[in-house]
């Protein structure tokens, strides 16, 4: 069974730093794309980065691009992001999502991040 | 990248058929028959539903369907049954990124 558990969230400044991590299980890491999607609350879906299986490419969405970095670790199942300079905008919840082709087609649970003073 | 264009809301009674739009442009949803739909329930996660415009991943009951003309794509609902109630967000590959659609909160 795929399971992906994400870690790491909670309450920051603006301008701080956060780091959310993705444990996951139930299928071959190293072979799957890992994305980042996120929610604000009430609002809809957004995507926000995505890392090859190899680590070694990794995309971002243009609200994100230069504050956020996602990155992976193979040997323990893991895509992390890190996030840097955050916004008010960036409160949302989190989700880690397994890429699949074109689409996501697992979800974790979602962890909130909340960027206030 | 502007979020997809999905109507804020449609509703039906159990047994009626719904469908919902998602209008991009030829830089994403015409560009590409990689769109997706993905249903979520409150404070659930995403779920996917529809995938490369047409495909029903295992499990997903045949009622839901999606089609595509142009740059717009359709989620249809058919026999609607009340476990349907939900949000609903189409979502397409746009070259180097992914847009989402602005969300339909389907009632029943």
């Amino acid at each position: 069974e795929v399971q992906l558990l994400e870690s790491g969230g909670g309450l920051v400044q603006p301008g701080g730093s956060l780091r959310l991590s993705c444990a996951a299980s139930g299928f071959t890491f190293s072979s799957h794309v890992m994305s980042w999607v996120r929610q604000a609350p009430g609002k809809g879906l957004e995507w926000v980065s995505a890392i090859t299986g190899s680590g070694g490419n990794a995309y971002y969405a243009d609200s994100v691009k230069g504050r956020f970095t996602m990155s992976r670790d193979n040997s323990k199942n893991t895509v992390y992001l890190q996030m840097n300079s955050l916004r008010a905008d960036d409160t949302a919840v989190y989700y880690c999502a397994r890429f699949y082709s074109y689409y996501f087609d697992y979800w974790g649970q979602g962890i909130l991040i909340t960027v206030s003073s | 990248q502007s979020a997809l264009t999905q109507p804020r809301s449609v509703s039906g009674s159990p047994g009626q058929s719904v469908t919902i739009s998602c209008t991009g442009t030829s830089s994403d949803v015409g560009g590409y028959n990689y769109v997706s739909w993905y249903q979520q329930h409150p404070d659930k996660a995403p779920k996917l539903m529809i995938y490369d415009v047409t495909k029903r991943p295992s499990g997903v009951p045949d009622r839901f369907s999606g089609s595509k003309s142009g740059n717009t794509a359709s989620l249809t609902i058919s026999g609607l049954q009340a476990e349907d109630e939900a949000d609903y967000y189409c979502c397409s590959y746009a070259g180097d990124s992914y847009v989402f659609g602005s969300g339909t909160k389907v009632t029943v």
